[in-house]
């Protein structure tokens, strides 16, 4: 299994629900990642995990929870969004933190924030 | 913080020319720098990796190159194919911690 999958692929919440997206990848890697992408704009790195622990948050905010119960999981809490968080969630993973050696990303979870 | 830009934004060509795409950062100090290409709606697919120690990277129809120095990379694609058209985004990796900063993007249309 060579593959990162997300889910849901596309997710419609109100502003004051929560909700999850889920990311799984069975290659091993010790290192994953959720990047935030907005229309016709760059991926941009929200969080890190490295071996379980959360080791990068780039100034995101509480309303965005990560979560990595083991190795091959990672899941990003969401709640009291807001509508500009609407954007394409991407998860990655690669061999660790310090080794490019295979990094994938998965296809993303679509997040329409109304 | 580092700056990525990738020149041109967008480009059209006719299947089967040779094609550069630019990429360009202010911090040179970086450890690695990877070419992804990017479909509609879709996640990235990982092209090339060049090491900082390295000057360029081949995979099939695809060369990249890195002159760390000057802050530059190139992607080469040789005899364009309609399939290669996709946004092509450059990511240079600052702290060797596999940090992607991703630039701007080209998006390329191939025409057959």
């Amino acid at each position: 299994d060579t593959e990162v999958t997300q889910t849901p692929k596309h997710l419609v919440m109100g502003m004051t629900n929560k909700k999850s997206l889920k990311c799984e990848q069975h290659m091993g890697h010790r290192a994953m990642y959720w990047y935030k992408q907005k229309a016709k704009k760059p991926p941009e790195l929200m969080f890190v995990y490295s071996y379980e622990k959360l080791s990068i948050n780039e100034s995101v905010p509480s309303r965005f929870s990560p979560e990595c119960p083991n190795s091959s999981l990672l899941n990003l809490h969401l709640h009291a969004l807001q509508p500009e968080d609407s954007a394409l969630y991407l998860c990655a993973s690669s061999v660790r933190d310090r080794d490019l050696r295979g990094y994938t990303f998965g296809s993303g979870t679509r997040l329409t924030v109304v | 913080k580092q700056e990525v830009t990738q020149i041109p934004a967008a480009l059209s060509v006719p299947e089967g020319e040779n094609l550069v795409l630019n990429c360009s950062f202010t911090d040179s100090a970086i450890y690695n720098l990877q070419w992804f290409r990017q479909d509609p709606g879709k996640g990235l697919t990982s092209l090339l990796l060049i090491q900082s120690s390295q000057r360029e990277q081949t995979s099939g129809r695809l060369n990249a190159s890195l002159d760390k120095s000057s802050g530059r990379s190139t992607l080469y694609i040789a005899a364009s194919q309609p399939g290669d058209s996709a946004t092509y985004l450059c990511a240079p990796d600052q702290t060797g911690a596999n940090n992607l900063f991703f630039g701007t993007g080209t998006r390329l249309t191939v025409i057959p």
